[in-house]
């Protein structure tokens, strides 16, 4: 069975420091990987994905993640962070091959101060 | 095009009582899942849904919960006597017919058991 550790459960920065959430899984096999956030009152969003290809992948609002298949890692980075990066940010994993269900980290809950 | 959509977005009952929880996916996706998100505890999967397929059930935590998906497109999330662990806000998310593609997460429904 798959499953995703998110290493950091609380991360405090202040605007205009450098990100970088780290995401493992373990599971053999191939993977699509998703980074999901869930800023304060919304919906669960769609944030960065790698299915194949450049394993570095860039989503929305000037976040990347590089998948590194030897280390089994899709960390997430931003270079500089804002207030408005305030959110849950959740990694995800579903194994090719599987089940069709995605496994979730617990997330990561990010507070950038102004 | 309209989101996912759930309903109610607060549900409050006493310990004991049935609550039915309803998820609209978006047109044409086949798949759907739910969700309970528990604080600190992120999310964990509780049915899924494909098309006409028996679905996976493997994620309920008791024979008090039971889901069920008319027409292939909304969904019913069912929770017979309600006891308090049962509080958490439940997510309903849908995606096209690979079951690999990205989520799209309905709002929740936050439900609360005194």
């Amino acid at each position: 069975a798959q499953s995703v550790s998110q290493h950091n459960h609380h991360v405090i920065l202040s605007e205009a420091a450098s990100l970088e959430l780290g995401c493992n899984y373990s599971y053999g096999g191939t993977v699509n990987l998703f980074w999901y956030v869930q800023y304060p009152g919304q919906h669960l969003q769609l944030l960065l994905k790698y299915f194949s290809g450049d394993p570095l992948v860039k989503g929305i609002k000037g976040f990347e993640a590089e998948f590194i298949k030897s280390k089994f890692s899709f960390n997430l980075r931003k270079p500089s962070v804002q207030w408005s990066d305030t959110a849950e940010y959740f990694c995800a994993v579903n194994a090719k091959g599987g089940s069709y269900i995605p496994t979730f980290g617990r997330g990561t809950s990010l507070i950038v101060h102004p | 095009g309209a989101g996912v959509s759930q309903s109610p977005s607060n549900k409050v009952t006493e310990k004991g009582k049935d609550v039915e929880l309803r998820c609209d996916p978006i047109s044409g996706h086949t798949a759907l899942y739910w969700y309970r998100q528990s604080l600190g505890q992120g999310l964990e999967f509780l049915i899924y849904f494909q098309g006409n397929s028996a679905p996976d059930k493997s994620g309920l935590p008791s024979d008090r919960f039971s889901a069920e998906r008319t027409g292939g497109s909304v969904s019913t999330l069912t929770i017979q006597r309600t006891q308090q662990e049962d509080s958490a806000v439940y997510l309903c998310a849908s995606s096209r017919p690979s079951g690999l593609d990205t989520q799209y997460f309905g709002p929740g429904t936050r439900l609360t058991v005194l």
